[in-house]
Parts: structure tokens; sequence; C-alpha cells
């Protein structure tokens, strides 16, 4: 099986504690983004990287943070300081000479209690 | 600064009607331009794109799109929609040469099929 895989597919946590979220693809791709979504605003990018031990912040990194030390692996961890954490986060991919063009994981569907 | 408006947050419509989803966007640079489809608690699912040549691109389910660059525009359109065509679809923009790699989203639009 392959693609891009996302877990959990839900997540609850009790508000003032970190969480990590997972995002795997055996594609080979470079890029790997985080986008949080809330009903109403669209997609807004969080972090992203383009290779190994690099990664950019997104418009709204405050209160999350990431690793790059595969190729394969992106994971996001949404830490205490960020005020609003409950959405649907959602990982993608994309390769360099695609235009750009991003596929899209599953989802993860956080909620804080 | 590349933004991207989509025009109405919901569209109901009846099966069988034709649907048109608006998009507009803004950017000083030549662009390329994207569909994306979301059933419910799912990811994004890629339906069409314009990246160059013909400005009228198709999907394998029946939707098309036609850029206009004199309206900065790439609307979606289906002559006959389906109750499976219930979802959210998102428009998205990136530019000729982004260095970042990023995609610039709408807020997308909610089609409701009704039978």
């Amino acid at each position: 099986d392959g693609g891009i895989t996302q877990s959990p597919k839900y997540l609850f946590r009790k508000e003032g504690q970190n969480v990590t979220l997972s995002c795997e693809q055996n594609l080979n791709h470079d890029a790997m983004y985080w986008y949080r979504q809330d009903p109403g605003q669209g997609l807004r990018l969080i972090y992203y990287s383009q290779i190994v031990n690099d990664f950019q912040k997104g418009d709204i990194a405050e209160g999350y943070s990431v690793s790059r030390e595969k190729k394969e692996s992106f994971p996001l961890t949404v830490t205490s300081a960020q005020k609003n954490p409950t959405a649907f986060y959602l990982c993608a991919i994309g390769k360099a000479g695609m235009h750009n063009e991003q596929f899209f994981g599953p989802g993860t569907r956080l909620t804080v209690l | 600064a590349q933004s991207v408006t989509q025009l109405d947050s919901q569209v109901p419509v009846f099966e069988e009607a034709p649907v048109e989803l608006r998009c507009n966007y803004s950017s000083s640079v030549s662009v390329y331009l994207f569909w994306y489809v979301q059933y419910p608690n799912q990811g994004l699912q890629l339906l069409l794109k314009y990246l160059s040549g013909s400005t009228l691109v198709e999907s394998i389910n029946g939707f098309e799109a036609e850029f206009n660059k004199s309206q900065t525009s790439f609307h979606l359109r289906k002559p006959s929609v389906h109750i499976s065509d219930t979802a959210e679809y998102f428009c998205a923009v990136s530019d000729y040469g982004g260095s970042q790699g990023n995609l610039i989203f709408g807020k997308g639009t909610k089609l409701s099929v009704k039978p």
C-alpha cells in the first residue's frame, strides 16, 4: 500500500498537553507540508519542508513545531502554546518540477478537551 | 502577493442541474491553477489543473474549468450534477517558478446537490 499516511485519524488530548501528528510518505517526494483546516477558513499553511533537515514557517506556525529527519517523515507537534488547537490537520507532499502540485493525506482530526 | 477568492461559500443545486463554482485569483506573474475536491472527513483530491496550453481543462468525472487570463478567473463547471458531487471544492494558485513551491488556497465552496 503506497501513498501518504496520517495517523491517527482521530485524536483527543487534554488542554495543556503536547501532541504529535504523524505524516509518512513512500512516494519519494521532496517537499512536505502541514495545513490546518477550520470550517469556512480554507487551508492555512503551518510549516513546510523542501529537503531533509530543513523546514520553513508558514502563515500560522506559532504554537507548532516540526522535524524532517527523514525524507519519508514530517511529524507535526501541536504544543500547549497553541491557543486553539482543535482542528483538522492535513499533510501534503509535492515534487520538484511538478508545478507545485500537491497530494494530500487523509487528515487527522484533533480535539482538545 | 497572490490571493484566491471563491465567491460563493455554499452552492445548493438540484440533481441533474448545471453548476458553476467561481474562482478569481490575484497574481502579478503567470500562474498554475488547481481545483481540489474534499469529501467529509477526508483529504483533498486533485480534480483538475491548468498548467499551460488549452485554457479549457477537464476532469474524468465531467467537471471542466476555463482559465481566463484577462478576468483572472478559473471557474469550475459541470453541466449536470449528481448527488455524489456533494463535497467542498477548493481553488488554488501557484506562480511560475515559485521557489517555495507553495499553493495559495481559496476558502472553499460547499456544493450541496439535492434530489
